[in-house]
């Protein structure tokens, strides 16, 4: 069983829907989770972080953590065509660098 | 701007073959970092470096070398490249303050005939 679970879709949506993308984990030692959007051939861009249970949010953007459950989610709302991008979780468990990345989502937006 | 590249952006190789892939980053961060992504198992760790002459292996770290001979670069190296090698591969960097926030490069396609 890998550490770190993310349903890889792909995931399609209209213009305007909330999408909900989520990743659980089996480590608890984990404290510190990201999630990053990837377009297309292009290098992965952290979105947002955060290292406590709870939600975070920013413009349309929120990341929310359960801990108790080892999952973790990020919200979209009002989505658009350019969020269409790969959405990677990753954690890990502080300051080490030695990011654990989950498969990674495929979303598309649809006009 | 700082920026992290990466060089070539795309490579094509026979088996066998030693390839060394080229990452530099001007941000000044002392920590750098080799992933490769594949479908179906997401960003992986290969190497990773917290200073000058300091590496570290990853995850899937056999058949890959690195060095880091300044603060900009950290160069991976294919020894004797291998079919199971193909994959796009990611160079990353972050500060000494803030490890875990790391900032990555275009990448790097890489297949091995």
């Amino acid at each position: 069983q890998k550490e770190v679970e993310q349903d890889p879709g792909p995931l399609s949506v209209p213009e305007g829907a909330i999408v909900s993308l989520n990743c659980t984990y089996s480590n608890s030692a984990f404290q510190y989770f990201m999630w990053y959007r990837q377009y297309s051939r292009k290098g992965p861009e952290l979105l947002m972080y955060t290292y406590s249970s709870g939600n975070k949010e920013d413009g349309r953007f929120t990341a929310q953590v359960d801990k108790s459950s080892k999952y973790i989610s990020l919200f979209i709302r009002d989505s658009q065509p350019s969020d269409s991008a790969t959405y990677l979780c990753a954690m890990t468990t502080f300051n080490t660098g030695k990011l654990i990345f989950g498969q990674g989502t495929t979303l598309q937006v649809k006009p | 701007d700082a920026e992290i590249t990466q060089s070539p952006r795309h490579k094509i190789t026979e088996t066998g073959r030693q390839v060394t892939l080229a990452c530099h980053q001007t941000w000044n961060h002392n920590n750098m970092f080799w992933y490769r992504q594949d479908l179906g198992h997401g960003l992986r760790l290969i190497h990773y470096s917290y200073g000058v002459q300091d590496t570290n292996k990853g995850e899937v770290s056999d058949g890959y070398s690195v060095s880091r001979s300044n603060t900009e670069d950290l160069p991976l190296t294919l020894e004797s490249a291998a079919s199971s090698q193909t994959s796009v591969y990611f160079c990353a960097s972050s500060s000494f303050i803030d490890t875990d926030t790391q900032y990555f490069g275009p990448g790097t396609r890489l297949t091995v005939l």
